[in-house]
């Protein structure tokens, strides 16, 4: 069975600075792996995600995330922090594609991400 | 208008009470799915359907039922609420394909008191 880690229940940062959030997946099969935002008050959705090919996928909003499978980790990436980032980001693993798979999504815990003026 | 509506926005009740929950859709997707999230366990899956006559148990359904009134209708029910059913609900749906992704509702906060 798949499982996700996140590391860290809330990282605060300064405005301008690196945003890093950790992702740790379990997996006995190569995972699809995913990254999704939850705004105040608001659903989640999907930031980026991994399926196959190219390890750095980028996302919206200028986030990025690559998968190392000998890390076995996705973690999520963003050059500088801009106030309107805050929110909660969950990371997301399937054993299953994409394409006809949402039921067997395993979430992580959330980070919740606050940005510091 | 949004495209995964859900109904009521906030609830409270008493244990005991049978309570329902309602989403529609108008992105015209066949997969409904119902999640609930707690602070610090993240989502986890209650029921979900892949067409009207298609309907799963996810990793928490006890305590629970739905209904699937139409494609773009699902309804989540708790036939006795009891307190640890405190909680944030998401509707979401999706479709199918390359691009297959969750579409989430902005949630019901039920309390249970």
């Amino acid at each position: 069975a798949q499982s996700v880690t996140q590391l860290g229940s809330h990282v605060s940062v300064s405005e301008g600075a690196l945003v890093l959030l950790r992702c740790n997946y379990s997996s006995s099969v190569p995972p699809y792996l995913f990254w999704y935002v939850q705004y105040p008050n608001q659903g989640l959705q999907l930031l980026l995600k991994y399926t196959t090919g190219a390890t750095l996928v980028k996302g919206i909003n200028g986030f990025e995330a690559e998968f190392k499978k000998s890390e076995t980790s996705f973690h999520l990436t963003k050059p500088s922090a801009h106030m309107s980032d805050a929110a909660e980001y969950f990371c997301a693993v399937s054993d299953l594609p994409p394409q006809g798979g949402s039921e067997k999504l395993v979430f992580g815990k959330g980070t919740k991400l606050t940005v510091n003026p | 208008d949004a495209d995964v509506t859900q109904t009521p926005r906030n609830r409270i009740t008493k244990t005991g009470k049978r309570i329902m929950l309602e989403c529609s859709q108008t992105k015209g997707h066949d997969r409904m799915y119902w999640y609930r999230q707690d602070p610090g366990l993240g989502l986890r899956l209650i029921y979900y359907s892949f067409d009207v006559k298609d309907i799963n148990k996810g990793e928490i359904s006890d305590g629970y039922s739905v209904s699937r009134q139409a494609q773009a209708k699902f309804s989540l029910s708790l036939e006795s609420a009891i307190p640890n059913q405190t909680a944030l609900y998401f509707c979401a749906t999706s479709g199918t394909g390359d691009n297959e992704k969750l579409f989430f509702g902005s949630g019901t906060q039920l309390s249970v008191l």
